[in-house]
């Protein structure tokens, strides 16, 4: 079972709309969770980081997580065409930090 | 959010050439720094984890003796591709991890065999 799961996509929607990514994660003790955004070509940069249970907003982003669930998510509102790439999302599953695990990203799409 | 550099961005080389890539963290220090390789419209694959003073702990399937790294200091990794052949052309990106544990990335390394 891979440590971190999500939805491979293409996931597409219109401009302005509410974009909704997906991940779970397997260790149940998972203490830190983050979102990358990677362009094509391009390295992942960090969005979000969340560490505890419930919604941390930032700007258009929310994260939401729920560890009961083992699920965090991520929505875009007023999405827009800049925002069509892929989403990686990642998990520490220990609070020294020397593990990191990805998923392999949902590919998203907003269509003017 | 904290700065990774990567260096070089971009290199070409000849089959059976030795390429280094540095990787530094600018305004942090890192203890942990990973490696990774994309393949076009891949996901990341990890290589190798990197601790400041100690040896790398290398995925399985990744050759150490090939793939060589070095985290010399709190702020430098460095990844040698031994003898590379066309095969190990690919994108290598390198993260670094700071006391929040959140994983910053270099620019990436685009790597061209010939």
């Amino acid at each position: 079972q891979k440590e971190v799961e999500q939805n491979s996509g293409p996931l597409s929607v219109p401009e302005g709309a509410i974009a909704s990514l997906n991940c779970t994660y397997s260790d149940r003790v998972s203490q830190s969770f983050f979102w990358y955004r990677q362009y094509s070509g391009k390295s992942p940069e960090l969005i979000m980081s969340i560490y505890s249970n419930g919604d941390k907003e930032d700007g258009r982003f929310t994260a939401q997580l729920n560890k009961a669930s083992q699920y965090v998510s991520l929505l875009i509102r007023d999405s827009q065409p800049s925002d069509s790439a892929t989403y990686l999302c990642a998990v520490n599953p220990d609070s020294f930090g020397n593990q990191f695990y990805f998923g392999t990203g949902t590919s998203l799409t907003v269509i003017p | 959010g904290a700065v990774v550099s990567q260096h070089p961005s971009r290199v070409i080389c000849k089959s059976g050439t030795s390429v280094k890539i540095e990787c530094r963290s600018l305004d942090f220090q890192a203890t942990t720094m990973f490696w990774y390789r994309q393949f076009p419209k891949q996901s990341l694959m990890l290589m190798a984890t990197s601790n400041e003073g100690s040896k790398a702990t290398y995925e399985q399937g990744v050759e150490k003796d090939k793939f060589l790294i070095n985290h010399a200091s709190l702020t430098l990794s460095t990844l040698t591709v031994t003898s590379a052949h066309p095969e190990d052309s690919s994108f290598y990106i390198c993260s670094a991890l700071n006391r929040a544990t959140e994983a910053f990335f270099g620019q990436g390394t685009r790597l061209t065999v010939v």
